[in-house]
């Protein structure tokens, strides 16, 4: 079975500029978070979907982040304008249905704002 | 607010040289404290869902453990393979977000 895929796997950009990171979860999970990670720390959540609807967004900094999920499939996260403390790793996730459920993660994006 | 905490921050074992992790929290409502497994680079790793105090789960070496107040996960006789970071998250009824630990980085030694 696949896993969730995402690109880039890294990214450097300077501050102010605008960066785009894509996952494709797996097949059939209904379900597809975006987390991020700075270093030394857990994952924070930043939004959660469900099929093609926002189930939870509260820890999204809307100002400057903005997140779709396609057709209820692939999803992208963007950041505009980046922000030096924008530094981490970018995770996704999804899972078959919210909740309790077992999430599966991707290997991440590591984004890097000089 | 909830919280969770995680100690310690960084654990050195010996390969066969059995212990634990411990993961305390502090939330109203606790629908389910997850056990994931992070390598260097990549994403965290799913290992265990504890839903009510008394429950116990293993896999393999590992076994977790879940009180009213914490969880432990216990590693008996770990291997150099066995080295990553461990995060314990929980999700309190009513909320959608998990709330992550800080990690325990564990590095066995041959």
């Amino acid at each position: 079975e696949a896993g969730v895929a995402q690109s880039p796997r890294y990214k450097i950009i300077e501050k102010r500029q605008s960066v785009a990171f894509w996952c494709n979860p797996i097949s059939g999970h209904a379900t597809l978070y975006w987390y991020q990670q700075i270093l030394g720390q857990g994952p924070k959540l930043l939004i959660q979907f469900q099929n093609n609807g926002v189930v939870d967004d509260s820890q999204l900094p809307k100002d400057r982040f903005s997140a779709e999920r396609l057709k209820g499939v692939d999803s992208t996260l963007k950041i505009q304008p980046a922000k030096l403390e924008d530094s981490a790793v970018y995770l996704c996730a999804s899972s078959l249905a919210g909740g309790d459920t077992e999430a599966f993660f991707g290997q991440g994006t590591r984004l890097t704002v000089v | 607010e909830d919280q969770v905490t995680q100690s310690p921050e960084a654990l050195r074992l010996q390969e066969g040289e059995s212990s634990s992790l411990n993961c305390s929290y502090t939330v109203s409502g606790l629908r389910g404290l997850f056990w994931y497994r992070q390598d260097p680079g990549k994403g965290p790793e799913f290992l265990f869902t504890l839903y009510s105090a008394g429950e116990e789960k293993e896999k393999e070496r590992l076994k977790a453990t879940l009180t009213k107040k914490e969880s432990f996960l216990h590693i008996t006789a770990p291997k150099p393979e066995d080295s990553a970071t461990y995060l314990c998250a929980v999700r309190t009824g009513g909320s959608y977000i998990p709330t992550f630990g800080r990690g325990t980085s564990l590095i066995v030694h041959p």
